[in-house]
């Protein structure tokens, strides 16, 4: 168990629609990153937040949005969702200094069906 | 150009032996760190070992190594005496830059497959 909890574990949801992802880091760590793993596009980083503020954005569609609240959970929310929208969405956290710390220890993973 | 590259799709090894699984990676950035991870079937990522490109020693973590060569930019996991949970998938990846907030890219992954 990495520390690092997802809700929900599976969702299937019809193409158009909104979803929104939830990620609560490991106690203590500060950065939170989401990921997209799919058969197509193997694992692609889509944004990192530290304490609360956007410090990294990769591949992320403009219809994905995400933030970090003040308890440092996350939320990746996903609109208009398309039928290549499916895929596994990780989250992963990480503390604060340099060096080995940027390990990331990932959550189980957000099973996305769009049908 | 890709940023890390993973050129075995699929390596099979006896129980046992020793494995080494490769990776290049590509950037100018005098600073980053080189990570590997594990996916068994399950679909969880372990994270299992880690480098920093000023590290001067290879690291390690019990049965893995990183066989870290800067001047090729290459960062081969060695995992040694195989074992039959060991079978999943391995993904080399990069965090760029010196400061928190660089991007991670990750290779497309070797299927290691342990046989008894």
């Amino acid at each position: 168990d990495s520390g690092v909890t997802q809700t929900p574990k599976h969702l299937i949801t019809a193409t158009g629609q909104r979803v929104t992802l939830r990620c609560s880091p490991r106690s203590g760590d500060l950065s939170v990153y989401w990921y997209q793993q799919s058969l197509d596009q193997g694992l692609q980083f889509l944004i990192q937040y530290y304490n609360g503020e956007e410090r990294a954005k990769g591949n992320i569609l403009e219809r994905f949005s995400a933030q970090q609240f003040p308890d440092l959970h996350s939320e990746l929310n996903l609109s208009s969702l398309e039928l290549g929208d499916s895929a596994l969405y990780f989250c992963a956290s990480s503390s604060r200094d340099r060096g080995r710390s940027y390990e990331q220890y990932f959550g189980p993973g957000t099973r996305l069906t769009v049908t | 150009a890709q940023k890390i590259t993973q050129t075995q799709p699929g390596m099979f090894v006896q129980e046992k032996e020793a494995v080494t699984l490769d990776c290049t990676y590509d950037t100018s950035d005098p600073s980053y760190g080189l990570f590997w991870y594990k996916q068994p079937s399950s679909g969880e990522m372990i994270f299992l070992i880690y480098q920093g490109s000023y590290d001067q020693q290879n690291a390690t973590e019990g049965r893995y190594s990183l066989n870290f060569q800067k001047a090729r930019k290459s960062a081969n996991l060695v995992i040694s005496a195989s074992q039959l949970g060991d079978s999943a998938m391995y993904f080399c990846a990069m965090r760029e830059g010196a400061f928190t907030g660089n991007q991670f890219y990750f290779g497309t992954g070797t299927s290691l497959t342990v046989i008894p």
